[in-house]
């Protein structure tokens, strides 16, 4: 099956510095990789998302770039704000259909510091 | 964007009891839901795949006799923890995807913290 790697598993940042988390997958028929971020004793909610097709979106201050060769996908946070503090999740799917599973990466803490 | 909720939002229960946890589509129909389950400062592990008129699919190491999936309607999947331990405790989470075809994303509930005392 699918393996999601994740990296780092912290993350400090000042305010205002850039935040990258990168995450390798091991199915090369993986087609959809959304990231979530998660905050204490909440649901994970969809940040941004980027398609096998596509190899960078870009939302404001949040980026994804996909590289299919080397099978991993980076999370790009520009001027970081406290606000951004979170653990943030990859994934990744096979398929088109509903019933597509998600497999996830271990989770990245990411603290920005004042 | 699709809008997922899960009741309770947290509950505490004795060991050996049974706890019921329902995840609602408030926005659109879905015939897939998907459990996940959480524990402290680890990933979302996918339990089970509920599926509307049909059984859940379990993942390798779950339980089907001891974690009760129904999808009822096409608005609501229910979780039913059967006779409940303490090794239950985790944050439970509901996901479900946005009818259409190509699409894959999944939109989250909020969780829900079960305490098996």
């Amino acid at each position: 099956g699918e393996n999601v790697e994740q990296h780092p598993s912290t993350l400090s940042v000042q305010e205002g510095d850039s935040a990258v988390i990168k995450c390798t997958y091991s199915d090369s028929a993986s087609n959809y990789f959304p990231w979530y971020k998660q905050e204490l004793g909440k649901g994970p909610q969809l940040i941004i998302d980027i398609r096998s097709n596509v190899g960078e979106k870009k939302d404001q201050r949040i980026a994804v770039t996909l590289n299919k060769t080397a099978k991993h996908f980076s999370l790009h946070i520009t001027e970081t704000q406290p606000e951004d503090s979170a653990v943030y999740f990859c994934a990744a799917s096979i398929g088109t259909g509903t019933a597509s599973k998600l497999t996830f990466g271990t989770g990245t803490r990411l603290q920005v510091t004042l | 964007g699709a809008v997922v909720s899960q009741h309770p939002s947290w509950v505490i229960c004795k060991s050996g009891t049974s706890v019921k946890i329902e995840c609602r589509s408030l926005d659109f129909q879905a015939t897939t839901m998907f459990w996940y389950r959480q524990f402290p400062k680890q990933s979302l592990m996918l339990m089970a795949t509920s599926n509307e008129g049909s059984k859940a699919t379990y993942e390798q190491g779950v339980e089907k006799d001891k974690f009760l999936i129904n999808h009822a309607s096409l608005t609501l999947s229910t979780l039913t923890v059967t006779s409940a331990h303490p090794e239950d405790s985790s944050f439970y989470i509901c996901s479900a995807p946005p009818p259409g075809q190509g699409k894959n994303e999944q939109f989250f509930g909020p969780g829900t913290r079960l305490t098996v005392l």
